[in-house]
This record gives C-alpha cells, sequence and structure tokens, in this order.
C-alpha cells in the first residue's frame, strides 16, 4: 500500500529554472495540499485542492502553481525558482475536507 | 487567524517516563485537532484525530485530550521509550485546512 507517493526525492535547481513536483495518492482521496516545511516557520499550506476539479490558495501561494491532474494526482510547480523557495515540500491528502490527513515522505528542493 | 502553540519546543526525558505535550490555540472554532509524528528526513504520520465533538481519542500508549473551550490540547505517552524519540506536531482542523503548531522534539534517552 504506497499511500502517498512524492517524486522527485531530492532535486537542485539554479536560480530562475522551472520543475514541478509530482504527487499521486491510491487511497481515493478527495482532498489533496501542498505544504512547505522550513525552520522555525513549521509547515505552511502552499495550495490546496478539495475536491477533483477545484484548487485554492493557501497561505503562502506566491511563485507556485497547481494542476489536480486527476482524483489521483496533484502536481505542484514552480515557474522561476528563487532561492526563497528552498525548502522540503510535502504532499498530503484527505478523504474529504477536515479529515485525517497522510503525507508524503517530502521533496527536498534546493535553489542555488 | 487560527495560531498553534506547542510547549515545549524540547524536551528530554528517560525511557519509561510519563510525558505530556502541549498544545494551544487561539480560536476555539474548530473542526477537529490532530497529533502528528515525523522521523527526521521523514513525513508526517498521523498519530490520533480527535473530532470538535470528542474529548479524548487513545491508541495503545497515546491519549489525546481536547478541550475547545479553553483552546488546549495535551498529548500523553505512557511509558516512554526510545523509539518515540521524534517531533510531535498537532494541527488544527478549520473550514478547510489545518494549521500547524511548530512541534515538540522528544529524546527518550534509554
Amino acid at each position: 500500500n504506497a499511500g502517498v507517493t512524492q517524486t522527485p526525492k531530492f532535486q537542485v535547481l539554479k536560480t530562475g529554472q522551472s520543475m514541478t513536483l509530482q504527487c499521486a495518492q491510491d487511497m481515493n482521496h478527495n482532498s489533496m495540499y501542498w505544504y512547505r516545511q522550513d525552520p522555525g516557520m513549521g509547515l505552511r499550506l502552499i495550495y490546496y485542492s478539495a475536491s477533483e476539479g477545484t484548487t485554492d490558495k493557501g497561505e503562502v501561494p506566491n511563485g507556485y502553481n497547481v494542476s489536480r491532474l486527476n482524483k489521483r494526482e496533484f502536481s505542484l510547480r514552480l515557474e522561476s525558482a528563487a532561492p526563497s523557495q528552498t525548502s522540503v515540500y510535502f504532499c498530503a491528502s484527505s478523504e474529504v475536507g477536515r479529515g485525517e490527513l497522510f503525507f508524503g515522505e517530502g521533496s527536498r528542493l534546493t535553489v542555488l | 487567524k487560527q495560531e498553534v502553540t506547542q510547549i515545549p519546543a524540547a524536551l528530554s526525558v528517560p525511557e519509561g517516563e510519563n510525558l505530556v505535550l502541549n498544545c494551544s490555540f487561539t480560536d476555539s472554532a474548530i473542526y477537529n485537532l490532530q497529533w502528528f509524528r515525523q522521523d527526521p528526513g521523514k513525513g508526517l504520520t498521523s498519530l490520533l484525530l480527535i473530532q470538535s465533538s470528542q474529548r479524548e481519542q487513545t491508541s495503545g500508549r497515546l491519549n489525546a485530550s481536547l478541550d475547545k473551550s479553553s483552546g488546549r490540547s495535551t498529548l500523553y505517552i505512557a511509558a516512554s521509550q526510545p523509539g518515540d524519540s521524534a517531533t510531535y506536531l498537532c494541527a488544527v482542523g478549520g473550514y478547510s485546512t489545518l494549521t500547524f503548531g511548530k512541534g515538540t522534539m522528544l529524546l527518550v534517552s534509554p
């Protein structure tokens, strides 16, 4: 049972490059989320998708875009990476909004 | 805006001790509260979910309580073990998303 799978696990980018973080869940969950985790800042919500076909901004959406490709997949795109986006990114899912949250293992991104 | 505070930020105890981790939140209009565990370099693992209508939840050696009116939750760990060493985070459920505390880093020494 894979749960929530994120790719890639590690990535190094140069300032201005673009990339997409992929997330897939196999639990038939309706809601999916992207968080970033930074030392001293805790976990902050970037974007979420309450259900297939919908996306909404979270606390720190600037510099990011998302796509809910289908019920299983929710991707996060950095169009022009900046050093301030160096972080650990977590994808999560829940059966419904406000339900128990299940996390992926994280994607560690460094922007030089 | 909901704010979640966890005290202490770090805790070191000898094996076998019972311990309590604290979580406080500023807005009592919550839907639920979750406790998570995070091991170094890993994702978060859900430990307990308490709905707003509940007062506590138990799983094995873990017991979480919720007092909405005072804006507090506690996670009680009985008979701590070295394998319990990790960071514990609480998260408060609002209308559509969770707000996380910054966590308590727990070290249980043999």
